[in-house]
C-alpha cells in the first residue's frame, strides 16, 4: 500500500509571510500532482510533475519533484488571503492509475 | 470545454436505502475514475474504467457498491444497501492521459 504523508496538516500564518508544505513517501511515483480544494467542490489540478528533481512555478507558487520521485513540496511566496484552501497532493504510480492522496494541508492566510 | 459533472450534489437517504451517483466525464476522456472522502480521512480511490472497461476495482469496498460506464461515457456507482459507513463525499474524476480533473461532488449521508 502506497502513503504519502503530507505535512503540516494545518497552517495559520499572517499575509505576507511564506510557507512551505511537504509530501512524502516511501514509495516512487511516475508522477504527482498538486491540487487546491474549496469548500463544496471538487480539487482543483493546480500542476503535474514527471521528472525527478523538477521545478514548476506557478506566480507565487513553486513545486518540487524530489530526485528520486518519492517526495514533493510546494512553496508559497508572500501569501495572500486568497491562497487559503485545502491543499492536497497525490501520487500515480503509473500513467494513467489511480492517485494516491496524501491527508491534505489546510492553510489559512490572515490579513 | 465543460469540466466533470456529478450528480446529485447531496444526497440524504436511510440506512438500508438504495442510491445511485452519476458522473458525466470530460468529452474524449477514456479514463474515468471514482474516489471518496470519509469524515476525516483522506480521499481514496474505489475504482478506474478505461472506455467501459474496469481497468482497476481494487478500492471498491464491498459487494454493495456497483460501478458502471455502459457505452463509454457517463458512469454510475450505485450503492444497495446502503450502509451508514457508506457517508462521505464520492469525487468523479476523468482523464485522457496523466492529469485527472475532478468534479465538484456528491456529498452522500446515510442515516
Amino acid at each position: 500500500t502506497q502513503l504519502l504523508e503530507q505535512s503540516p496538516q494545518f497552517l495559520s500564518i499572517q499575509e505576507g509571510e511564506n510557507l512551505t508544505v511537504y509530501c512524502n513517501s516511501s514509495s516512487v511515483f511516475s508522477s504527482l500532482q498538486w491540487y487546491r480544494q474549496e469548500p463544496g467542490e471538487g480539487p482543483v489540478l493546480l500542476v503535474t510533475v514527471v521528472t525527478g528533481g523538477e521545478v514548476k512555478k506557478l506566480k507565487r507558487l513553486t513545486f518540487q519533484f524530489g530526485d528520486a520521485r518519492k517526495d514533493s513540496s510546494l512553496h508559497i511566496t508572500a501569501a495572500q488571503p486568497g491562497d487559503t484552501g485545502l491543499y492536497l497532493c497525490a501520487g500515480e504510480t503509473h500513467a494513467g492509475n489511480m492517485l494516491t492522496f496524501g491527508g491534505g494541508t489546510r492553510l489559512m492566510v490572515k490579513p | 470545454e465543460a469540466g466533470v459533472t456529478q450528480f446529485p450534489s447531496h444526497s440524504v437517504i436511510e440506512k438500508g436505502q438504495t442510491v445511485t451517483l452519476r458522473c458525466d466525464p470530460i468529452s474524449g476522456h477514456d479514463n474515468l475514475y471514482w474516489y471518496r472522502r470519509v469524515m476525516g480521512k483522506e480521499i481514496k480511490f474505489l475504482l478506474h474504467f478505461v472506455k467501459e472497461s474496469k481497468q482497476d476495482e481494487s478500492g471498491m469496498p464491498n459487494n454493495r457498491f456497483l460501478a458502471e460506464r455502459t457505452g463509454g461515457t457517463y458512469s454510475t456507482l450505485k450503492v444497495q444497501p446502503a450502509e451508514l459507513e457508506d457517508s462521505g463525499v464520492y469525487f468523479c474524476a476523468s482523464s485522457h492521459w496523466v492529469e485527472q480533473f475532478f468534479g465538484p461532488g456528491t456529498r452522500l449521508t446515510v442515516l
